[in-house]
């Protein structure tokens, strides 16, 4: 069975400062995994994209996450937040038993203060 | 705008009546999907579809619940009868063909409140 867990449904920082936002999946099949971003009101936004390549991931607006298939990991990561990133973050595994069924974390909520 | 395109944005039925949704995918995308996210949930798959075909409704509830993507024109989500429990964000996504590693392109929703 595929499954998304997002440990923390609401994180806060400070402007500048470093975000973490934890991802576990479990897959039978070899995983490719994403983020996405929701803004309130709006669409996804895909941030980035693991698909068996390069294990650190490198995405839009300065974030990057590590696959780590040992740890069944996929933490979302970036060294320092900016008030525009406050939004609600997914992360999402698109499993191989089904190339298009994707299956959903329940969200982080990410607040930036001042 | 060449994104996925979803109209209405919100929409406000009463229970009893009728809901349509409608989709408009990326250009060069011939495949839609159709997820619905409840307050505070992530989203969760109803259904898949290339043009004429459904491909997959499996998460689709089995009553008052249809979706259909024409040869010509959008990709409608029709909702029979609307109950309480309808209430949520319906979201479409479009890809141009099902991937492992092909992300898929998501409209930004359709908020549909049942009074």
């Amino acid at each position: 069975a595929q499954s998304v867990t997002q440990l923390d449904s609401h994180v806060s920082v400070s402007e500048g400062t470093p975000v973490l936002l934890r991802c576990n999946y479990s897959s039978s099949y070899s995983p490719s995994l994403f983020w996405y971003v929701q803004h309130p009101n709006k669409g996804l936004q895909l941030l980035l994209k693991y698909t068996s390549a390069a294990t650190l991931v490198k995405g839009i607006n300065g974030f990057e996450a590590e696959f780590k298939k040992s740890e069944t990991s996929f933490h979302l990561t970036k060294p320092s937040a900016h008030m525009s990133d406050a939004a609600e973050y997914f992360c999402v595994l698109n499993s191989g038993g089904s190339n298009y069924k994707l299956t959903f974390g329940k969200g982080t909520l990410l607040t930036v203060n001042p | 705008n060449a994104g996925v395109m979803q109209n209405p944005r919100h929409l406000v039925r009463r229970r009893g009546q009728e809901a349509r949704l409608r989709c408009s995918p990326m250009k060069g995308h011939s495949h839609v999907y159709w997820y619905r996210q409840l307050p505070e949930e992530g989203l969760k798959f109803m259904v898949y579809l290339q043009k004429e075909n459904i491909i997959d409704e499996s998460g689709m509830p089995k009553e008052r619940f249809s979706a259909e993507f024409p040869k010509e024109g959008p990709s409608i989500l029709r909702i029979q009868q609307v109950v309480r429990g309808d209430s949520a964000a319906y979201f479409c996504a479009s890809s141009p063909q099902p991937r492992d590693n092909q992300p898929q392109h998501f409209g930004d929703g359709t908020r549909l409140s049942i009074l």
